[in-house]
């Protein structure tokens, strides 16, 4: 199965207010997850990231919580606000053989309500 | 200037028939995918090419080749369409030695009728 995955596949917030994205992993070795955004109609961008040897990072409003103890990670997003609507995906990189590819969670729909 | 660009980015064609879709892009990036995203969203790699040698081959029809003519372009081609193929099919490139640095292209939406 898939080594990433999440626990809710739709959030609805009130702008303002903050929002909470889970994803939960089964690899203990994992050793590095990406959060991406895709916007309608648009490719995935990248908007933070965390390595294993940190518990928590913090970017503009964003912040990545990494519970190694249960293998799971969460996206926070401060005062949500409407252009924060879009689908959320973590990530893990995977290396080997000369390959290196990038392995989505199912995805968590966002949507700010005005 | 747009950093990985697809074209096209809509495609409606008939099952059965052959169609491309290109991606080109101008980061000077060594490695370059494809990945297919289904209706539900979810994000499957299918491809991955390093300086023009494949390098990722994923359990995709043989109907899907790839072609790589420099490290800047990396196409797609699909022979015998059939109506599962319906999706939105996303390029990306990274830079070697940049764990997050993938760029994605927008998109193009395949819809096999």
């Amino acid at each position: 199965g898939e080594s990433v995955g999440l626990h809710l596949p739709t959030l609805s917030v009130q702008e303002g207010d903050n929002s909470i994205i889970n994803c939960a992993y089964s690899n203990s070795a994992s050793d590095y997850f990406i959060w991406y955004k895709q916007e309608s109609g648009k490719g995935p961008q990248f908007i933070i990231d965390i390595r294993s040897n940190m518990d928590k990072r913090q970017g503009q409003r964003v912040t990545v919580l990494l519970n190694k103890t249960v293998k799971h990670l969460s996206l926070q997003i401060a005062a949500t606000q409407p252009g924060d609507s879009a689908v959320y995906f973590c990530a893990e990189p995977h290396s080997g053989a000369g390959s290196y590819q990038l392995t989505f969670g199912k995805g968590t729909k966002l949507s700010v309500i005005p | 200037d747009t950093a990985v660009s697809q074209t096209p980015k809509y495609l409606v064609t008939q099952m059965g028939n052959d169609k491309s879709i290109k991606c080109e892009q101008n980061l000077g990036h060594d490695t370059m995918y494809w990945y297919k995203q289904d209706s539900k969203k979810f994000l499957k790699i299918m491809f991955s090419y390093n300086n023009k040698e494949l390098i990722i081959n994923e359990t995709v029809p043989n109907r899907f080749s790839p072609k790589s003519p420099d490290k800047a372009h990396l196409n797609l081609h699909i022979n015998s369409l059939e109506l599962g193929d319906s999706a939105v099919y996303f390029c990306a490139s990274r830079n070697l030695g940049q764990d997050n640095g993938y760029t994605f292209g927008s998109g193009t939406r395949l819809t096999v009728v």
